[in-house]
């Protein structure tokens, strides 16, 4: 079945790089997006990734798709305190849904 | 903007209790969706709206029921509350279908209700 996993905790200092990786399991997955989730908030579309993309970048973001071991990441440069939140990988399953991952809780220390 | 709200953002009620969650949308989005927060878990669907009066179960929709009257409104109920379903409850709504970029099938989140049953 469809299911995405991604670690639940990373803790990075300020100024340093983030990577949050994410696996997923449908093959056949279009597009896999980042959600990022602010403490006492609901979701907010980061990024998104078509399945013909290896890589997209958008300002701080990069996201790193390698179909062949169905992995995805996203890496934030230069890590601010306001970039600590929970970050949810998801890919599109049947039915126009999305699967999510677990959630990755970042923590950006000085 | 697009904007999705939910009625409540805290709520308490007793176990056995029926208890209704109310999402509104205001872009005319085909699709709805309730899901269930958890830590350690990410977000479960437990039901999603294609169009009005049409419903399909998400992943865990044992003890909840939903209702789309309306396009722009997606109720959740708890039909007897238990403490199991002690959790953050999640609306999100988007278009039905995709277009050159993947975004156009982004869904679109409320703030979330938490809900705690005593």
């Amino acid at each position: 079945g469809e299911d995405v996993e991604q670690s639940l905790f990373l803790s990075v200092r300020e100024g340093d790089s983030s990577v949050i990786n994410c696996t997923y399991t449908d093959s056949s997955s279009t597009y896999l997006y980042w959600y990022k989730q602010e403490p006492g908030a609901g979701l907010q579309l980061l990024t998104y990734i078509f399945s013909n993309m290896d890589m997209k970048q958008d300002q701080r973001l990069t996201v790193l798709l390698n179909k062949k071991d169905k992995h995805l990441s996203l890496r934030i440069a230069d890590t601010q305190t306001g970039d600590s939140a929970i970050y949810f990988c998801a890919e599109r399953g049947g039915y126009n849904k999305l699967i999510f991952g677990a959630g990755t809780r970042l923590a950006v220390h000085p | 903007d697009v904007k999705v709200t939910q009625s409540s953002r805290y709520l308490v009620k007793r176990t056995g209790e029926k208890v209704f969650l109310e999402c509104v949308q205001d872009m005319d989005h085909e699709n709805m969706f309730w899901y269930r927060q958890d830590p350690g878990l990410g977000l479960r669907l437990i039901y999603f709206s294609y169009d009005v009066k049409m419903k399909e179960k998400g992943d865990i929709p044992e003890g909840y029921s939903v209702s789309r009257e309306k396009k722009e409104r997606f109720s959740l109920i708890l039909e007897s509350a238990s403490t199991n379903q002690t959790s953050m409850y999640l609306c999100a709504s988007s278009f039905k279908g995709l277009g050159l970029a993947g975004a156009k099938y982004e869904q679109y989140f409320g703030p979330g209700t938490r809900l705690t049953v005593t």
